[in-house]
């Protein structure tokens, strides 16, 4: 069955640069989110969208934004990188009712 | 606010031992729960999950568990673990309409030969 695709997987970038992260969902799902993981740490939730509209939104910094596209990927837009975003970020999504989430691979970045 | 908690950080068992993971979560509402699975360098996959219904639930690669609404737990067990169980159990809280899952710290299973 298809998956969650994230891209790239892996990324390296400086301080001060700018990342630009995408996620794929299952086909038919209509909800994806963003969640970063930092080294040893639980995933925490960043933002989430529901049919291309913001649905709800944790800790992001406001050096991120995100958003979801008409054919319902997304992608996660990350400036001004600092040291402590180097992490691992998840995409999940999520169909119909939204109870259950779907974890892409991840995008791990490391900011120099 | 809502929290996971994970007691457990590392579990060290003996293959075909059989092995729990504890899982408690704090919330006066109802949540939906979630046992995810992280192999190294590898996202997170759904073992398994209660939305409602029979408290038992049984997952993938024999893992079940039990949600236990007067305890507040979500104990994961398999009865004979094996090496390819080695890997990161994550436990996550989907709190009433909310959209994100709140994770545990993780519990590191371990399989000794």
């Amino acid at each position: 069955a298809a998956g969650v695709i994230q891209s790239p997987r892996h990324l390296i970038k400086e301080k001060r640069e700018t990342a630009t992260l995408k996620c794929y969902p299952i086909p038919r799902h209509d909800t994806v989110y963003w969640y970063q993981q930092g080294p040893g740490q639980d995933p925490q939730f960043l933002i989430s969208f529901y049919e291309k509209m913001q649905s709800d939104k944790g800790s992001i910094p406001d050096r991120f934004s995100a958003q979801q596209f008409s054919d319902y990927h997304s992608e996660l837009n990350m400036s001004s990188l600092e040291l402590g975003d180097s992490a691992l970020y998840f995409c999940a999504s999520s169909g119909r009712g939204r109870e259950t989430q779907y974890f892409g691979p991840g995008t791990r970045l490391l900011v120099l | 606010a809502q929290s996971v908690t994970q007691l457990d950080s590392q579990v060290p068992v003996f293959e075909e031992a059989p092995v729990e993971l504890r899982c408690n979560y704090s919330s006066s509402v109802s949540v939906y729960l979630f046992w995810y699975v992280q192999y190294p360098n590898q996202g997170l996959q759904l073992l398994l999950k209660y939305l409602s219904g029979s408290t038992l639930v049984k997952g993938i690669n024999g893992f079940e568990a039990e949600f236990n609404k007067s305890q507040t737990s979500f104990h994961l067990r398999k009865p004979s673990v094996h090496i390819s169980d080695t890997a990161e159990y994550c436990c996550a809280v989907k709190i009433g309409g909310g959209q994100k899952l709140v994770f545990g710290q993780g519990t590191r299973l371990t399989i000794n030969p």
